[in-house]
């Protein structure tokens, strides 16, 4: 199996900061990598799919990249609503593996 | 606009057996491979199976954890999306959600469902 590792684990921003979160594949994945929020208590969303194109209706403060192993996913001018978790996806190969998760907390 | 619901969720004894559905709105379902994910309580997300489309003949692909153990089929004159459970264990407390896949580079999941808890417990 494909693990995924997601760094950090956990960080803290505050509103109108700008954040990074890094990715890492066990193996390569080509560009088959999907990024998801899940607000506390709420369903994941969507966000990203082959690791830079955005969902629809998800905004361009959110953006992808990155190839082979190793992608991060960058938030601009964070916003209330987007401190969350965040989790990668790599479909590449069964079976599909998610990361660990990373939590976005407010300072 | 796209809506998938749960449902089916709820109490059952380890080595029992539950099948949860789950009914699609919005678009043409037939055209969509589906998935279920689960999130054990506090913890992350976890693939659970896909099932595909009928051009590609309704196969599926399970995790390690639940094959053998789950099914997953689909009635697309329904619009309906389940998953049998046999043999549940204590460790299959989860919220499970059904999610749309769509081919866009790769068959990615595009919508999710609010998901369903299933608790096993004695």
């Amino acid at each position: 199996d494909i693990q995924m590792t997601q760094s950090p684990s956990s960080l803290s921003a505050s509103v109108g900061d700008s954040v990074t979160i890094t990715c890492r594949a066990s193996q390569g994945i080509s560009n088959y990598l999907a990024w998801f929020r899940q607000k506390p208590g709420k369903d994941p969303e969507s966000l990203i799919y082959a690791t830079s194109n955005l969902q629809s209706g998800v905004p361009s403060k959110f953006s992808g990249s990155g190839s082979g192993t190793d992608f991060t996913l960058t938030i601009s001018s964070l916003q209330p609503e987007d401190f969350a978790t965040y989790y990668c996806q790599q479909y590449n190969n069964y079976p599909i593996t998610f990361g660990q998760g990373t939590r976005l907390e407010i300072k | 606009e796209v809506q998938l619901v749960e449902s089916g969720g709820g109490l059952v004894q380890p080595g029992g057996s539950r099948r949860l559905s789950c009914g699609v709105s919005g678009f043409t379902f037939s055209d969509h491979y589906m998935d279920w994910v689960r999130q054990a309580p506090g913890k992350g997300l976890e693939w659970v199976g896909r099932i595909r489309n009928k051009p590609n003949r309704y196969t599926t692909e399970y995790a390690a954890s639940v094959k053998g153990r789950f099914t997953i089929s689909r009635d697309d004159p329904r619009n309906s999306l389940y998953l049998q459970m046999n043999s549940l264990k204590t460790e299959d407390t989860a919220v499970y959600y059904c999610a749309r896949v769509t081919y866009s580079s790769g068959w990615t999941l595009d919508f999710w469902g609010r998901g369903i808890l299933v608790t096993v417990s004695s």
